[in-house]
């Protein structure tokens, strides 16, 4: 079955240490995200790409750095983790950027932890 | 600015009706997504609107008012399963997602 995938699902690291996230598709789509949720809130864009063309937005702290080597994986990296980036990390893939392609297709999330 | 609203709890009973209620205010439009999140879990596209009027989808239906800047998802015969998050987001003018931040709701049995 076609899916978005994202290991692992529950990430434990120290204060400081850096920790890599992965996520991969196997839809083939351009359109790749990133996001990161805190319990009860709205799911937060960090960044985007379209193919290979990246997209940070303005409030994404320096911390969080994203790869996309090929169009089936994408990472996530966060340099210096804090305590307060512990959320869950969602990752998300669409075929496209304009309605109705944008539907957005989720993968299951990687809970991080921060001690 | 740009805004989403919607309510942050909703309690219901099993086999009745519920109409989780969202407003918008982006810039720009190009339709409204809802999207149900269980506990822990990643959250799965349930309808799409861009155009004025009600859309069913078996016991799921949505309606949009693009004048009232108001969309509301609409959940008949309620199961126990339904006992979710309901997240409303907007597309803006960028075809960017804005998002709420959810309604929980709650099924009694």
């Amino acid at each position: 079955d076609a899916m978005v995938i994202q290991n692992p699902r529950y990430q434990v690291t120290q204060f400081g240490k850096p920790v890599t996230l992965s996520c991969s598709q196997t839809l083939n789509h351009n359109v790749m995200y990133w996001y990161q949720q805190k319990s009860s809130q709205a799911p937060k864009l960090l960044f985007h790409y379209y193919d290979k063309d990246f997209n940070n937005e303005a409030d994404t702290p320096d911390n969080f750095q994203s790869r996309r080597p090929n169009t089936s994986f994408c990472f996530l990296d966060i340099r210096s983790p804090g305590l307060g980036d512990a959320a869950m990390y969602l990752c998300a893939t669409s075929r496209g950027k304009d309605p109705p392609s944008n539907e957005q297709f989720f993968g299951p999330g990687t809970r991080l932890t921060v001690l | 600015g740009q805004n989403i609203d919607q309510p942050t709890e909703m309690t219901a009973t099993e086999g009745a009706i519920v109409q989780i209620n969202c407003t918008y205010q982006t810039s720009g439009f190009n339709g409204l997504f809802w999207y149900q999140q269980h506990a822990g879990e990643a959250p799965t596209f349930l309808s799409y609107n861009v155009l004025d009027g009600l859309e069913e989808k078996g016991r799921f239906s949505s309606f949009l008012s693009r004048s009232k800047g108001y969309s509301y998802l609409l959940l008949k015969e309620l199961q126990m399963k339904d006992s979710a998050s309901y997240l409303c987001a907007s597309v803006d003018s960028n075809y960017q997602l804005i998002w709420g931040a959810g309604t929980k709701l709650i099924i009694k049995p």
